[in-house]
Protein backbone atom coordinates (compact mmCIF):
# COMPACT_ATOMS: atom_id res chain seq x y z
CA UNK A 1 0.00 0.00 0.00
CA UNK A 2 1.82 3.00 -1.10
CA UNK A 3 2.21 5.90 0.99
CA UNK A 4 1.30 9.72 0.18
CA UNK A 5 2.76 11.38 -2.51
CA UNK A 6 3.73 14.50 -3.48
CA UNK A 7 5.29 15.94 -6.30
CA UNK A 8 7.27 17.90 -7.38
CA UNK A 9 9.65 17.41 -4.10
CA UNK A 10 11.59 20.61 -4.77
CA UNK A 11 10.25 23.44 -7.02
CA UNK A 12 11.70 26.63 -7.23
CA UNK A 13 10.08 29.58 -8.56
CA UNK A 14 10.57 33.03 -9.50
CA UNK A 15 8.43 36.09 -8.04
CA UNK A 16 5.14 36.33 -9.80
CA UNK A 17 5.08 32.70 -10.94
CA UNK A 18 2.82 30.41 -10.14
CA UNK A 19 3.35 27.10 -8.15
CA UNK A 20 1.43 24.00 -8.39
CA UNK A 21 1.87 21.39 -5.64
CA UNK A 22 0.24 17.88 -6.07
CA UNK A 23 -0.71 15.18 -3.67
CA UNK A 24 -1.98 12.08 -3.72
CA UNK A 25 -3.63 10.32 -0.72
CA UNK A 26 -3.35 7.18 0.24
CA UNK A 27 -5.62 4.51 -1.01
CA UNK A 28 -8.84 4.33 0.75
CA UNK A 29 -8.37 7.68 2.14
CA UNK A 30 -11.21 10.22 1.36
CA UNK A 31 -9.53 13.11 3.16
CA UNK A 32 -6.37 15.35 2.55
CA UNK A 33 -4.67 18.41 4.43
CA UNK A 34 -2.29 20.74 3.51
CA UNK A 35 0.23 22.40 6.21
CA UNK A 36 2.72 25.19 5.75
CA UNK A 37 5.89 24.56 7.69
CA UNK A 38 8.82 26.94 8.08
CA UNK A 39 12.69 26.26 9.09
CA UNK A 40 12.78 25.23 12.97
CA UNK A 41 8.57 25.42 13.09
CA UNK A 42 5.93 22.77 13.86
CA UNK A 43 3.44 22.62 10.86
CA UNK A 44 0.28 24.91 10.13
CA UNK A 45 -2.55 23.90 9.33
CA UNK A 46 -4.03 25.39 5.69
CA UNK A 47 -7.01 23.86 4.15
CA UNK A 48 -8.97 20.28 4.56
CA UNK A 49 -10.75 18.86 1.67
CA UNK A 50 -12.59 15.77 0.66
CA UNK A 51 -13.95 14.97 -3.21
CA UNK A 52 -15.08 18.00 -4.46
CA UNK A 53 -15.77 19.51 -1.16
CA UNK A 54 -13.76 22.28 0.76
CA UNK A 55 -14.58 21.54 4.43
CA UNK A 56 -12.45 23.81 6.15
CA UNK A 57 -9.64 26.52 4.43
CA UNK A 58 -9.31 28.57 7.68
CA UNK A 59 -5.63 28.21 7.80
CA UNK A 60 -5.03 29.23 3.90
CA UNK A 61 -4.34 32.80 2.86
CA UNK A 62 -7.50 34.59 0.93
CA UNK A 63 -5.46 35.57 -1.92
CA UNK A 64 -3.41 33.64 -4.33
CA UNK A 65 -3.67 30.61 -2.40
CA UNK A 66 -6.38 28.17 -3.57
CA UNK A 67 -6.84 24.06 -3.18
CA UNK A 68 -9.15 21.28 -4.94
CA UNK A 69 -9.59 17.87 -4.35
CA UNK A 70 -11.61 16.71 -8.10
CA UNK A 71 -13.52 13.43 -8.32
CA UNK A 72 -10.31 12.18 -10.14
CA UNK A 73 -6.89 13.06 -9.75
CA UNK A 74 -4.73 14.36 -7.07
CA UNK A 75 -5.36 17.38 -4.64
CA UNK A 76 -3.67 20.27 -5.62
CA UNK A 77 -2.34 23.45 -3.74
CA UNK A 78 -2.30 26.46 -6.38
CA UNK A 79 0.17 29.39 -5.26
CA UNK A 80 -0.50 32.42 -7.55
CA UNK A 81 1.89 35.45 -7.78
CA UNK A 82 4.55 33.67 -5.87
CA UNK A 83 6.42 36.17 -3.03
CA UNK A 84 9.49 35.12 -1.21
CA UNK A 85 7.81 34.61 1.95
CA UNK A 86 5.98 31.50 0.39
CA UNK A 87 9.25 29.48 0.54
CA UNK A 88 8.43 26.81 2.90
CA UNK A 89 7.83 23.24 2.75
CA UNK A 90 4.50 22.30 2.29
CA UNK A 91 3.07 18.97 3.40
CA UNK A 92 0.18 16.87 2.28
CA UNK A 93 -1.47 14.07 4.86
CA UNK A 94 -4.44 11.75 4.21
CA UNK A 95 -6.70 10.45 6.65
CA UNK A 96 -9.52 7.72 6.80
CA UNK A 97 -13.03 8.43 6.63
CA UNK A 98 -13.12 6.88 10.25
CA UNK A 99 -9.92 8.18 12.34
CA UNK A 100 -8.08 11.24 12.53
CA UNK A 101 -4.99 9.59 12.15
CA UNK A 102 -3.16 11.71 8.98
CA UNK A 103 -0.32 10.41 7.56
CA UNK A 104 1.87 12.39 5.60
CA UNK A 105 3.81 12.86 2.20
CA UNK A 106 7.17 13.56 2.09
CA UNK A 107 6.76 17.29 1.31
CA UNK A 108 6.97 19.60 -1.39
CA UNK A 109 10.38 22.72 -0.77
CA UNK A 110 9.13 25.68 -2.69
CA UNK A 111 12.34 28.17 -2.89
CA UNK A 112 11.15 31.67 -4.37
CA UNK A 113 14.05 33.59 -6.02
CA UNK B 1 -6.19 29.85 17.41
CA UNK B 2 -4.73 26.76 20.07
CA UNK B 3 -1.24 27.00 21.62
CA UNK B 4 0.67 23.74 21.88
CA UNK B 5 3.86 24.23 23.81
CA UNK B 6 6.13 21.72 23.29
CA UNK B 7 9.10 20.81 25.65
CA UNK B 8 11.87 20.78 25.83
CA UNK B 9 13.04 22.65 22.46
CA UNK B 10 16.45 20.47 22.41
CA UNK B 11 17.78 17.17 24.35
CA UNK B 12 21.39 15.75 23.97
CA UNK B 13 21.34 12.33 25.67
CA UNK B 14 23.86 9.55 25.51
CA UNK B 15 22.69 5.82 23.64
CA UNK B 16 20.92 4.07 26.21
CA UNK B 17 19.66 6.39 28.22
CA UNK B 18 15.60 7.47 28.28
CA UNK B 19 14.17 10.31 27.12
CA UNK B 20 10.56 12.12 27.82
CA UNK B 21 9.27 15.35 26.24
CA UNK B 22 5.79 17.03 27.04
CA UNK B 23 3.51 19.06 25.10
CA UNK B 24 0.75 21.42 26.98
CA UNK B 25 -2.06 22.83 25.25
CA UNK B 26 -4.43 25.81 26.44
CA UNK B 27 -7.73 24.35 25.73
CA UNK B 28 -9.06 20.62 25.90
CA UNK B 29 -8.11 18.55 23.11
CA UNK B 30 -9.70 15.01 21.97
CA UNK B 31 -6.65 13.32 20.23
CA UNK B 32 -3.22 13.71 20.81
CA UNK B 33 -0.53 12.13 18.21
CA UNK B 34 3.09 11.76 18.08
CA UNK B 35 5.01 12.33 14.79
CA UNK B 36 8.98 12.21 14.26
CA UNK B 37 10.39 13.83 11.43
CA UNK B 38 14.05 13.37 9.85
CA UNK B 39 15.51 15.98 8.16
CA UNK B 40 14.30 16.29 4.32
CA UNK B 41 11.07 14.19 4.86
CA UNK B 42 7.63 14.12 6.09
CA UNK B 43 6.30 13.54 9.76
CA UNK B 44 5.81 10.16 10.89
CA UNK B 45 3.03 8.69 12.98
CA UNK B 46 4.83 7.31 16.24
CA UNK B 47 1.20 7.00 18.24
CA UNK B 48 -1.99 8.43 18.02
CA UNK B 49 -4.00 8.73 21.68
CA UNK B 50 -7.88 8.95 21.64
CA UNK B 51 -9.07 8.75 25.66
CA UNK B 52 -8.30 10.73 28.33
CA UNK B 53 -5.66 8.75 30.96
CA UNK B 54 -4.98 6.59 28.03
CA UNK B 55 -1.68 4.77 27.71
CA UNK B 56 -0.15 3.48 24.53
CA UNK B 57 3.16 1.74 23.60
CA UNK B 58 4.97 1.46 20.30
CA UNK B 59 7.97 -0.82 20.65
CA UNK B 60 10.23 1.65 23.11
CA UNK B 61 8.11 4.57 22.94
CA UNK B 62 4.93 5.07 25.39
CA UNK B 63 2.73 8.29 25.01
CA UNK B 64 0.04 9.51 27.42
CA UNK B 65 -3.03 11.42 27.02
CA UNK B 66 -3.39 13.81 29.81
CA UNK B 67 -6.15 13.50 32.16
CA UNK B 68 -6.81 17.02 31.93
CA UNK B 69 -7.34 16.60 28.25
CA UNK B 70 -4.65 19.53 27.74
CA UNK B 71 -1.56 17.70 28.34
CA UNK B 72 0.20 14.48 26.37
CA UNK B 73 3.77 13.04 27.28
CA UNK B 74 6.19 10.61 25.08
CA UNK B 75 9.01 8.45 26.97
CA UNK B 76 11.47 7.09 24.66
CA UNK B 77 13.06 4.40 26.53
CA UNK B 78 16.58 2.64 26.35
CA UNK B 79 17.59 5.11 23.23
CA UNK B 80 19.82 4.49 19.73
CA UNK B 81 21.33 6.68 17.55
CA UNK B 82 18.71 6.41 14.80
CA UNK B 83 16.03 8.13 17.54
CA UNK B 84 17.80 11.10 16.46
CA UNK B 85 15.08 13.44 14.41
CA UNK B 86 12.77 15.92 15.68
CA UNK B 87 9.45 14.65 17.29
CA UNK B 88 6.29 16.90 17.10
CA UNK B 89 3.08 16.55 19.65
CA UNK B 90 -0.20 17.40 17.48
CA UNK B 91 -3.71 17.93 18.49
CA UNK B 92 -7.36 17.83 17.36
CA UNK B 93 -10.43 19.06 19.00
CA UNK B 94 -12.94 17.35 17.49
CA UNK B 95 -14.71 14.41 19.16
CA UNK B 96 -13.85 10.78 17.81
CA UNK B 97 -16.55 9.59 14.81
CA UNK B 98 -17.52 13.18 13.95
CA UNK B 99 -16.16 14.86 11.63
CA UNK B 100 -12.50 15.16 11.05
CA UNK B 101 -10.52 18.03 10.89
CA UNK B 102 -7.30 20.13 11.16
CA UNK B 103 -4.35 19.56 13.87
CA UNK B 104 -2.21 21.86 15.58
CA UNK B 105 1.38 21.34 16.32
CA UNK B 106 3.71 22.08 19.02
CA UNK B 107 7.19 23.68 17.83
CA UNK B 108 9.03 20.85 18.19
CA UNK B 109 11.49 18.60 20.10
CA UNK B 110 14.66 18.30 18.31
CA UNK B 111 16.72 15.26 19.74
CA UNK B 112 20.59 14.44 19.56
CA UNK B 113 22.12 11.09 20.68
CA UNK B 114 25.32 10.43 21.02
CA UNK B 115 26.81 6.84 20.77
Amino acid sequence: NAGVMQNPRHLVRRRGQEARLRCSPMKGHSHVYWYRQLPEEGLKFMVYLQKENIIDESGMPKERFSAEFPKEGPSILRIQQVVRGDSAAYFCASSPPDRNEQFFGPGTRLTVL
Amino acid sequence: GQQLNQSPQSMFIQEGEDVSMNCTSSSIFNTWLWYKQDPGEGPVLLIALYKAGELTSNGRLTAQFGITRKDSFLNISASIPSDVGIYFCAGQNKPRGSTLGRLYFGRGTQLTVWP
